[in-house]
């Protein structure tokens, strides 16, 4: 079965600073990976996905992730952080063979953005 | 268009108590999920349901129950709630795109 493990349940940048938010994941089939991000007293809002094609995606706001089957990793980045940018973020991974199948989370980070 | 609307947005129950939650896409959508959300756990599967007429149990199934009433509508019953299933309860649809969620329902079992 797949799992997906996030670093660091807690990371802080200062504004305009590097956000890098790790994800490894575990999956015996070519995955789909999924980065949302969830803003307080809010729903789950897709940032990116990786479906095998490109191995650098681009996602909304600015953010980024790249593939990297040989350390199962699967990390977003965004070069200049944004108050805006203050929420839980979460990477999935799918259960089964398309993105149309169950979700299996990460616990989940949450980032604080340092004026 | 809504999108994934959840009703209703916040319940409080006691022990022994039962409800459904409610969940509805317009997005034409097949399939649909619920998940529970607990502090530190991420969001955790309990019923999902890949198209009309079928549903499957998730991660977490006990103690709850599904109905796929329609192409639109898939709600979610606690028959006999209990303080454990206090949580927040998410929705969702997905096409290829991926998964789109409602705003969840905070639940609270006293």
């Amino acid at each position: 079965a797949q799992s997906v493990t996030q670093l660091g349940s807690h990371v802080s940048v200062s504004e305009g600073a590097l956000v890098l938010l790790r994800c490894n994941y575990s999956s015996s089939v070519p995955p789909y990976l999924f980065w949302y991000v969830q803003y307080p007293n809010q729903g789950l809002q897709l940032l990116l996905k990786y479906t095998s094609a490109a191995t650098l995606v681009k996602g909304i706001n600015g953010f980024e992730a790249e593939f990297k089957k040989s350390e199962t990793s699967f990390h977003l980045t965004k070069p200049s952080a944004h108050m805006s940018d203050a929420a839980e973020y979460f990477c999935a991974v799918s259960d089964g063979n398309s993105g149309n199948t169950p979700l299996v989370f990460g616990k989940g980070t949450r980032l604080s953005v340092i004026a | 268009n809504a999108g994934v609307t959840q009703t209703p947005k916040f319940q409080v129950l006691k022990t022994g108590q039962s409800m459904t939650l409610q969940c509805a896409q317009d997005m034409n959508h097949n399939s649909m999920y619920w998940y529970r959300q607990d502090p530190g756990m991420g969001l955790r599967l309990i019923y999902y349901s890949a198209s009309e007429g079928t549903t499957d149990k998730g991660e977490v199934p006990n103690g709850y129950n599904v109905s796929r009433l329609n192409k639109r509508e898939f709600s979610l019953r606690l028959e006999s709630a209990a303080p454990s299933q206090t949580s927040v309860y998410f929705c969702a649809s997905s096409d290829r795109v991926g998964q789109f969620f409602g705003p969840g329902t905070r639940l609270t079992v006293l």
